[in-house]
Formats: structure tokens, C-alpha cells, sequence
């Protein structure tokens, strides 16, 4: 079945620089892959998903890049601010897996002044 | 809409005791999940459905059961309630089609069991 690894497991960084969080996959059948920001004690909110037809998509400071061929996606987040700390999750599923997804073990990203 | 409703937000419970956590969406989604979440941990998928009648365990089922009668709810049963199943519950939805979507996530049942 699906793994997903997601790294790092936590990431601090200095307001205004950029955030870099890898998933890799083993199940080259995926297609689709969001992710998603859970603030503390708050439900998982989807921010930026990609499809498997797709090299790269952007959304103002968050990008998300996939790369087929070494089954890795990364979530890019730029100019970093304090309201970006949360926890970021990824994700992964094929159209044939009954609906269900994969998730990594998530992100706590610190965002500091 | 409302998107996918959960109660109730917290609940304490004595071990051995049961209860159902509720979870209703009504954006006509077929597909439906209910994942727990440990402190500082990742979503566990617990139960899954992908229409009214039809549900399937996912990882971590034992001590939980679901039904789903109708396409807009979908609870949760505990029966026997343990400590280690003190956690955070969420249920989400998903529109079934051709297209890849997203799950839309409740805002979460709060559970102790002491």
C-alpha cells in the first residue's frame, strides 16, 4: 500500500524567509496530492493541492512542486509570517483506492519575529 | 452550507462507558471518514464509507464501530470506552466524480476517557 514520509518533523524559521516541507511516496499510481494547515486545536484546512498532470502550482506566499519521477512533492511557503505557524500536513491518493488517503506524519512549523 | 458538522466539540467519559460521536455533512458528499488525531501525532484513519450502506475499516478500527444509513451522517460508536482512547476525533467528507478532491474535515470531538 501507500507510504507517505514527510520531512522535517519541525522547522523554525525567521519571519520572511521561505519554508521548504519534502513528502515522498512509494505508490506510483498516485495522483493527487493536498496539503493541508492545522492550527492548534483547530481542524486540518486544505491550502494548495496538486494533480499528477501538474509540475508546479502557486497561490500567492504557497507553492506546491511535484516531481513524478522521484515520487517526492514539496510545499513551498515564502516570505514567511507569524500566522503561518501550524501544523502542515501532505497527502496522497489514487483514483482506485476506495476514496482513501495517505497522510505524512505532518510539520509543526515555527514562525519567529 | 455548513459543511460537515461534529458533536459534541468535548466529552469526558468513564472507562467502560459508550457513546457516539455524531458527524452530518450536507454537501451531498459520498464519501465519508472518521480519523483520530494522539496529541502531537498525525491522522489515524479509524472507519471510512463511500455511500449510504457501505463502510470499510481503515487503520486503526478496533473499539470503534460506524454505521451509515443515510448519505448525510455518519457516527461514530465506542463502546467500552478505554484511556487509550482519549484523542481527537474528526470525521470528513468527500465529493465521489471523476475529479480529484479534497476532504473537508469537521471541527473535531474532544474525547477523555478517564
Amino acid at each position: 500500500g501507500e507510504n507517505v514520509e514527510q520531512h522535517p518533523s519541525t522547522l523554525s524559521v525567521q519571519e520572511g524567509d521561505s519554508a521548504v516541507i519534502k513528502c515522498t511516496y512509494s505508490d506510483s499510481a498516485s495522483n493527487y496530492f493536498p496539503w493541508y494547515k492545522q492550527e492548534l486545536g483547530k481542524r486540518p484546512q486544505l491550502i494548495i493541492d496538486i494533480r499528477s498532470n501538474v509540475g508546479e502550482k502557486k497561490d500567492q506566499r504557497i507553492a506546491v512542486t511535484l516531481n513524478k519521477t522521484a515520487k517526492h512533492f514539496s510545499l513551498h511557503i515564502t516570505e514567511t509570517q507569524p500566522e503561518d505557524s501550524a501544523v502542515y500536513f501532505c497527502a496522497a491518493w489514487r483514483t482506485d483506492s476506495w476514496g482513501k488517503f495517505q497522510f505524512g506524519a505532518g510539520t509543526q512549523v515555527v514562525v519567529t519575529p | 452550507n455548513a459543511g460537515v458538522t461534529q458533536t459534541p466539540k468535548f466529552r469526558i467519559l468513564k472507562i467502560g462507558q459508550s457513546m457516539t460521536l455524531q458527524c452530518t455533512q450536507d454537501m451531498n458528499h459520498n464519501y465519508m471518514y472518521w480519523y483520530r488525531q494522539d496529541p502531537g501525532m498525525g491522522l489515524k484513519l479509524i472507519y471510512y464509507s463511500v455511500g449510504a450502506g457501505i463502510t470499510d475499516k481503515g487503520e486503526v478500527p478496533n473499539g470503534y464501530n460506524v454505521s451509515r444509513s443515510t448519505t448525510e451522517d455518519f457516527p461514530l460508536r465506542l463502546e467500552l470506552a478505554a484511556p487509550s482512547q482519549t484523542s481527537v476525533y474528526f470525521c470528513a467528507s468527500r465529493p465521489t466524480g471523476g475529479g480529484n478532491q479534497p476532504q473537508h474535515f469537521g471541527d473535531g470531538t474532544r474525547l477523555s476517557i478517564l
